[in-house]
Formats: structure tokens, sequence, C-alpha cells
């Protein structure tokens, strides 16, 4: 079966612009989920989205947003870039709101602010 | 505050020594947790979780609700065991990750 895709896989921006990341999930998987890896950090949970609803998202402020369509991809958007924003942006996939299900992990994207 | 920690950032073992990847978390409910691992050139996938209670390359790990701790161990140690391991909590809508354990196991 084919994995979560992401893309773009590397992402270079100046500060102030605006960073569209996309996620394609594992098939049959109705739940993703993106998480911010900065450098020297652990993975920071950002936002889940599950049946085309964002059920949750970390403590971000509200520039990070996103969406879920109907094919259940998903798309994560950070407004106003910041210097601090450059990090891996993982999206993950999992069957859905079924309790406690592992998640599978896309490669990234990596994000770079000049 | 820190809901998973790893206290260890790089952990080096000999091939065939035990192995004990340490995490602790703060949550007061039921807490389902996790360990990922990340190889060299791959992508993060799921090790193992306490739900199944399976031991998967070797590995096991026991929730200790009162130490509140997550240890994964494995008695003898392969090569192949090294990656990146990371300790993650479940909440049911809250998902926290440690900030990982590097292990290399030396031949």
């Amino acid at each position: 079966e084919a994995g979560v895709t992401q893309s773009p896989t590397h992402l270079i921006k100046t500060r102030g612009q605006q960073a569209t990341l996309r996620c394609s999930p594992i098939s049959g998987h109705t739940s993703v989920y993106w998480y911010q890896q900065a450098l020297g950090l652990g993975l920071q949970f950002l936002l889940w989205y599950d049946e085309g609803e964002e059920r949750n998202r970390g403590n971000f402020p509200p520039r990070f947003s996103g969406r879920q369509f109907p094919n259940y991809s998903s798309e994560l958007n950070v407004n106003a870039l910041e210097l601090e924003d450059s990090a891996l942006y993982l999206c993950a996939s999992s069957v859905g709101q079924a309790s406690y299900q592992p998640q599978h992990f896309g490669d990234g994207t990596r994000l770079s602010i000049l | 505050a820190q809901r998973v920690t790893q206290p260890e950032k790089l952990l080096s073992v000999f091939k065939g020594a035990p192995v004990e990847l340490k995490c602790n978390y703060s949550y007061s409910g039921s807490p389902e947790l996790f360990w990922y691992v990340q190889y060299s050139r791959q992508r993060l996938q799921l090790l193992l979780r306490h739900i199944s209670r399976e031991s998967i390359k070797g590995f096991t790990a026991d929730l200790n609700k009162g130490e509140t701790s997550f240890h994964l161990k494995k008695p003898f140690a392969q090569e192949e065991d090294s990656a990146m391991y990371y300790c993650a909590l479940d909440t049911g809508n809250q998902f926290y990750f440690g900030t990982g354990t590097s292990l290399t196991v030396i031949p």
C-alpha cells in the first residue's frame, strides 16, 4: 500500500510570507495529524483532522491552520511566517477515531524561513 | 508542561547487552502509550503500543502507573536496533511525543 505522502519535500520562504504544506493519507485512513519538529525538540502536536473536521489543535497560534478535503487529504497553512517556524513538519494518518490507533507518518516537509 | 520525558538523548550499548530506554509521562487519566522508532533514512514508524502488550523485534514495554513510566527494554541488543526512539502519549484528543533517544549498538 502507498504510504503517507507529503509535498513539497523542501520549502524555502521569507519572514512574513505564507506557506502551504500538503499531505495525502494512506487509503482508508480518515484521520490526519500534523506535527512540528524543530531542531532539538520532539514532535509537537499541531492539528488533528478527522472526517473533514478539525478535532483538536495543539498549543500553536492561530496563524497555523489547515483543512481536510473530502478525499481526506489535508493542507497545513502557516501565515505570517517567523524565523522560529523553521522546522520539519510531519503528517501522519490513522484509521480514524477508533480508540488510540497508531499513526503512520510521512517523510515530512522541511520548511526553512530566511 | 512536558507530558512525556525521555531523559537520555543518547544511549550506547554493546551488542548482546541489555538495553533500556526510559520514558516517563505526566497524565492523570488512563494513558495510552506508544513507542515509535526511526531507523536511518526511514520514516518514523510504530514499534509497539501498550494496549497490545506485545513483543516486537524482541522489545517489550510495561506500563507502570505508580511510577508513571513506560520504559522500553530488550535483553540482548542487536546492531540493527540502532535508531531514534520516541515515546508517545495519546490522551484521546491530544498527542505528546518525547524528545527521543538515539540508541547506538556498538558491534
